[in-house]
């Protein structure tokens, strides 16, 4: 139990493009998702937490307009990167709190993002 | 000062070696502790939660030191495939949020 689906698993686009980075809880409900991203050899980053129903929190640094982040149902967050450039090219990896336990949280198989 | 810190290593230990990691972390009020595994291109996966008691878990022990706040990683009798970033996890006290440290690298060597 408590898988969290993350797609897609990697994606190359153009600069200025924007991009769309899904993570569904497959067997319960989230209503807390956080996003990360990670550069190479390097330790996750929290960017955001992502609440159902409500705005995101963003980390210090991290641009909001840039990551936006929707968390509209209980299975479901986004994150766009918005008008993508090369600096913006990481590992984004989604994760979720499994309500009433005690057993960490359990993350998505990332999104290698690369901008070209 | 990072909030949570580690050896970046990396670690590398023959199979059939003991290894230990330490993480130290710097918020006094942290409540929750965890060990992750990583591999390369990958999500991280639960390896074993920290408590304050102690925790094996097979060939894996993880204990916890609140006085000294560092919390430790023993892996005993290594495999080839232990290789692998370990990295360890804190939750403070009334958020969720986890806060990584940079993770420890082993290579355990035929």
């Amino acid at each position: 139990g408590a898988v969290v689906s993350q797609h897609p698993s990697r994606v190359i686009c153009k600069s200025g493009t924007s991009v769309k980075i899904e993570c569904r809880s497959l067997d319960f409900q989230a209503t807390t998702m956080f996003w990360y991203r990670q550069f190479p050899k390097k330790s996750l980053m929290l960017m955001a937490t992502s609440n159902e129903g409500s705005k995101a929190t963003y980390e210090q640094g991290v641009e909001k307009d840039k990551f936006l982040i929707n968390h509209a149902s209980l299975t479901l967050s986004t994150l766009t990167v918005t008008s993508a450039h090369p600096e913006d090219s990481s590992f984004y990896i989604c994760s979720a709190r499994v309500q009433l336990t005690n057993y960490g949280y359990t993350f998505g198989s990332g999104t290698r993002l690369t901008v070209v | 000062r990072k909030e949570v810190e580690q050896d970046p290593g990396p670690f590398n230990v023959p199979e059939g070696a003991t290894v230990a990691f330490n993480c130290t972390y710097s918020n006094s009020a942290s409540q929750s502790f965890f060990w992750y595994r990583q591999d390369c291109r990958k999500e991280p996966k639960l390896l074993m939660s920290v408590y304050s008691s102690g925790n094996e878990d097979g060939r894996f022990t993880a204990q916890l030191n609140r006085a000294s706040q560092y919390i430790s990683l023993l892996i005993r009798d290594s495999k080839l495939s232990d290789s692998a970033t370990y990295l360890c996890v804190v939750i403070e006290r009334g958020t969720y949020k986890y806060i990584f440290g940079t993770g420890t690298r082993l290579k355990v060597l035929a």
